[in-house]
């Protein structure tokens, strides 16, 4: 069964501090994984996209990994701020036709 | 460009009543993509268009729903009857290509009671 899961559910990190998201996927075959951000009450704005032989994105202080291999992914940000509050999506997309498995997103909660 | 347009932004409305949900992609977006959020079950795919056509409804739930696309710029997504459990917030999203970036509108949330 094709599934995205993403930990941890929900974190709360002090401004200025770094945090990782996680993102396990089963989707196969690969075709392309994507980082989205949704601030309350507005439609996910794209961070990264990555394909299958890319490791590495960076997008200013968000920095995605991607191991096709162990079929995870991570979202690094750093020195977070305030506006980083919302929920993060990790969504991968199969080939053959278009499929698209979303996962249940992390929220982050960012304090002063 | 003005991006991804929906409205109304919010809808109440009670059992029973339709209820018409509309969407403005961006100009020059071959493909365009309806989405339901929930709390229980996260973003859900309803059906998507290439050029005004329906390619995929696989993920629309019930007969009770149905979407069109009569031109480039509009496309609606209707529920007749509605349900508390379609209680939601619906997305339209535009892409230039499948594997390009989705450009969200800013949603509609819907009520039923």
């Amino acid at each position: 069964k094709n599934q995205v899961e993403q930990s941890p559910q929900s974190l709360i990190i002090l401004e200025g501090k770094n945090c990782t998201l996680q993102c396990n996927y089963t989707v196969s075959p690969f075709s392309n994984l994507r980082w989205y951000k949704q601030d309350t009450g507005r439609g996910p704005v794209s961070l990264t996209i990555m394909t299958f032989s890319e490791n590495t994105k960076s997008n200013g202080r968000y920095t995605a990994t991607l191991d096709a291999d162990t079929k995870q992914s991570s979202l690094h940000i750093t020195a977070s701020q305030l506006s980083d509050s919302a929920s993060y999506i990790c969504v991968v997309f199969g080939t053959g036709g278009f499929k698209t498995i979303f996962g249940a997103g992390t929220r982050l909660f960012v304090k002063a | 460009d003005a991006g991804v347009i929906q409205s109304p932004r919010h809808e109440v409305t009670e059992m029973g009543q339709e209820v018409t949900l509309r969407c403005k992609p961006i100009s020059g977006h071959d493909y365009l993509f309806w989405y339901r959020q929930t709390m229980m079950r996260g973003l859900e795919l309803l059906i998507y268009f290439n050029n005004n056509v329906p390619i995929d409804d696989s993920g629309m739930p019930e007969d009770r729903f149905s979407a069109k696309m009569p031109n480039a710029s509009f496309s609606t997504l209707k529920i007749q009857p509605s349900e508390p459990r379609d209680s939601a917030v619906y997305f339209c999203a535009s892409r230039v290509q499948l594997d390009t970036e989705a450009f969200f509108g800013q949603g509609t949330r819907l009520t039923v009671v």
